[in-house]
């Protein structure tokens, strides 16, 4: 059974940037079926897509966000990571790796991390 | 690239019937039958109950039904029961493997 977990530093400064990483197993990050993506969640509030990238290294990021995310893969790990720099407390919020379907439930993000907490503040 | 819009808030008694309705525009919901509905309970991670429009994961009861008409999509849950209070997210694939989520709605059993 495919699982997804996030980890990285539950507290981040300032102007530095955030750094996560979701680790996949039960299975491979490489299969051509599926992208895999990064959604948060502020405190109290709704989801929010982040970006999604392809076992390729192909990535696609949110246009509200772009300037400040980078999504990269790590196919002999089966990881994948977000950074997202010049953070504020804006983004304070639940980071959640999801799998996105590509050729089977196209654009359904079907299996979600946990969640990790990542806040903002000095 | 603005978030989806839908009701703050759908209430309904046991048994009964509700829509969540998750309106978008001629770029997202519009122009593609890749919207998904997703179910949250608090401290939970989301999860899948609806994808292309209509389709049910396995394992998702059959209470839950979507659909679309236009630049809006829908989700049906019928025979209401306790466990169907949660926060509801509808998502949909907006061209160039961009996703664009709903504002939440909040479903609260009577």
């Amino acid at each position: 059974q495919l699982q997804l977990q996030e980890s990285g530093p539950g507290l981040v400064k300032p102007s530095e940037t955030l750094s996560l990483t979701c680790t996949v197993s039960g299975g491979s990050i490489s299969s051509s079926s599926y992208y895999w993506g990064w959604i948060r969640q502020p405190p109290g509030k709704g989801l929010e897509w982040i970006g999604s990238i392809y076992y390729s290294g192909s990535t696609y990021y949110n246009p509200s966000l772009k300037s400040r995310v980078t999504i990269s893969v790590d196919t002999s790990k089966n990881q994948f990571s977000l950074k997202l720099s010049s953070v504020t407390a804006a983004d304070t919020a639940v980071y959640y790796c999801a799998r996105i379907g590509y050729s089977y439930a196209d654009g359904a993000f079907d299996i979600w991390g946990q969640g990790t907490m990542v806040t903002v503040s000095s | 690239q603005s978030a989806l819009t839908q009701p703050a808030s759908v209430s309904g008694s046991p048994g009964q019937s509700i829509t969540i309705s998750c309106t978008g525009t001629s770029s997202d919901v519009g122009s593609y039958n890749l919207v998904s509905w997703y179910q949250q309970h608090p401290g939970k991670a989301p999860k899948l109950m609806i994808y292309e429009v209509s389709k049910r994961p396995s394992g998702v009861s059959n209470r839950f039904s979507g659909s679309k008409s236009g630049n809006t999509a829908s989700l049906t849950i019928s025979g209401l029961q306790a466990e169907d209070e949660a926060d509801y997210y509808c998502c949909s694939y907006a061209g160039s493997s961009l996703y664009v989520f709903g504002t939440g709605t909040k479903v609260t059993v009577l």
